[in-house]
Parts: C-alpha cells; sequence; structure tokens
C-alpha cells in the first residue's frame, strides 16, 4: 500500500487482559520501526524490523511485549498481561532503508487500559 | 545518548506572520533530521528530510535549515495559515542506532485568523 495501515484505531482494555497491534507497512519498505507516544508527545523507541528480523529491541520491555514481522502478514505488536502504564497510542513507521530514508508514521493505535 | 530539545513548546500567532520553530540537539554525530507534522488524534506527517550533508531543504512555505556542528535545525514557515495549526516535530536519526529516531517534545502551533 502507499501507506502505512495501523488496526485498530482504538483499543480499550481491562487490566492485565491482552492486547495486540497491527501495522502493515508500505509495500517495498524493508524495516518497520513501532514507538509509544505517552504523556504529551514523548515518543519512546520500542523496536524496529528488518524484513521479518529483529533489528534493534533495546526499547523493548520483554517481559510483557513482544512483536513479530511474518512475511506475507502484518507486523504486530503484542502485550500481554496490560497494565495502567500501558495506555498510550502507539505508532509504527516503515522505511526504504534503516537510515537516511525518510521514515513514515501511520495514524497510530490509541490503547487505553482501564 | 541524544537529546532533542524544542523551542518553544507552544506558539500562538495571527494569520500571514512568517514564524521560526528551534530544534537543538545534544550528539552532532547524526545521520539525518526529520521534520513532522502531527495533528490531533492523528499520526505524524513527514514533512522535511535533511541529510546530515545538506544545510537546507524547501517545501513550498517550508525551509528547514541544519547546522550539524551547533547542534540545530530550525523551521521557518512563510505566510503562515489557521490551516498550518497543529504539533511540529523534530526527530533526528543517530546513525548509529539503526534508523531509530529519536524525538523532540514538539511545539505546539495554533494559528488564527
Amino acid at each position: 500500500g502507499e501507506e502505512v495501515a495501523q488496526t485498530p484505531k482504538h483499543l480499550v482494555r481491562g487490566e492485565g487482559q491482552k492486547a495486540k497491534l497491527y501495522c502493515a507497512p508500505i509495500k517495498g519498505h524493508s524495516y518497520v520501526f513501532w514507538y509509544q507516544q505517552v504523556l504529551k508527545n514523548e515518543f519512546k523507541f520500542l523496536i524496529s524490523f528488518q524484513n521479518e528480523n529483529v533489528f534493534d529491541e533495546t526499547g523493548m520491555p520483554k517481559e510483557r511485549f513482544s512483536a513479530k514481522c511474518l512475511p506475507n502478514s502484518p507486523c504486530s505488536l503484542e502485550i500481554q498481561a496490560t497494565k495502567l502504564e500501558d495506555s498510550a497510542v502507539y505508532f509504527c513507521a516503515s522505511s526504504q532503508r534503516d537510515r537516511g530514508t525518510e521514515a513514515f508514521f501511520g495514524q497510530g493505535t490509541r490503547l487505553t487500559v482501564v | 545518548k541524544q537529546e532533542v530539545t524544542q523551542i518553544p513548546a507552544a506558539l500562538s500567532v495571527p494569520e500571514g506572520e512568517n514564524l521560526v520553530l528551534n530544534c537543538s540537539f545534544t550528539d552532532s554525530a547524526i545521520y539525518n533530521l526529520q521534520w513532522f507534522r502531527q495533528d490531533p488524534g492523528k499520526g505524524l506527517t513527514s514533512l522535511l528530510l535533511i541529510q546530515s550533508s545538506q544545510r537546507e531543504q524547501t517545501s513550498g512555505r517550508l525551509n528547514a535549515s541544519l547546522d550539524k556542528s551547533s547542534g540545530r535545525s530550525t523551521l521557518y514557515i512563510a505566510a503562515s495559515q489557521p490551516g498550518d495549526s497543529a504539533t511540529y516535530l523534530c526527530a533526528v536519526d543517530r546513525g548509529s542506532t539503526l534508523g531509530r529516531l529519536y524525538f523532540g517534545r514538539g511545539t505546539q502551533l495554533t494559528v488564527w485568523p
């Protein structure tokens, strides 16, 4: 596609429930990045992929967060046993290369944990 | 560690004014810098990308400059319009961190008619 597509747009989960977010990168883009936007405009990097391989996972809270990018499927970000502090907007971005090229962002998924 | 700061945090101007938004970063070893626009409840729209070897980029009424050695970038918006109202974010790619972007907190711009 011509844009990064994220689903769902909104997600509400009770504390302790699982949340799964999806991202379809722009066709032809090999790199996918996940960011978490908390508070007001504070962006936190979570993880990046080169095709289906994890590229950089230094931002991931590993105990409850996991992510995948499988061939011919949207990428996914899963949060097990959600906590109130996981409430945020999760953005996915894609780019053609790992550096030096423009990153294109999706519309985000707003996760609310109640 | 790369820290990105944007000043001012908020700006309110009448239509027609020319404005300058500032972005500074602590580590000058960047690969590129990107300016984004975010409308309330929406995603990020890429405005301009400046490579580390470039001094400026222009798109319509927008002009972004980069002074890598001093760790600064400015986004100049000419003849502002109410439709320019949004939050403007700058983000740097350190190169050494594999495309990961470091974001500032943004400047919230309001242009009133």
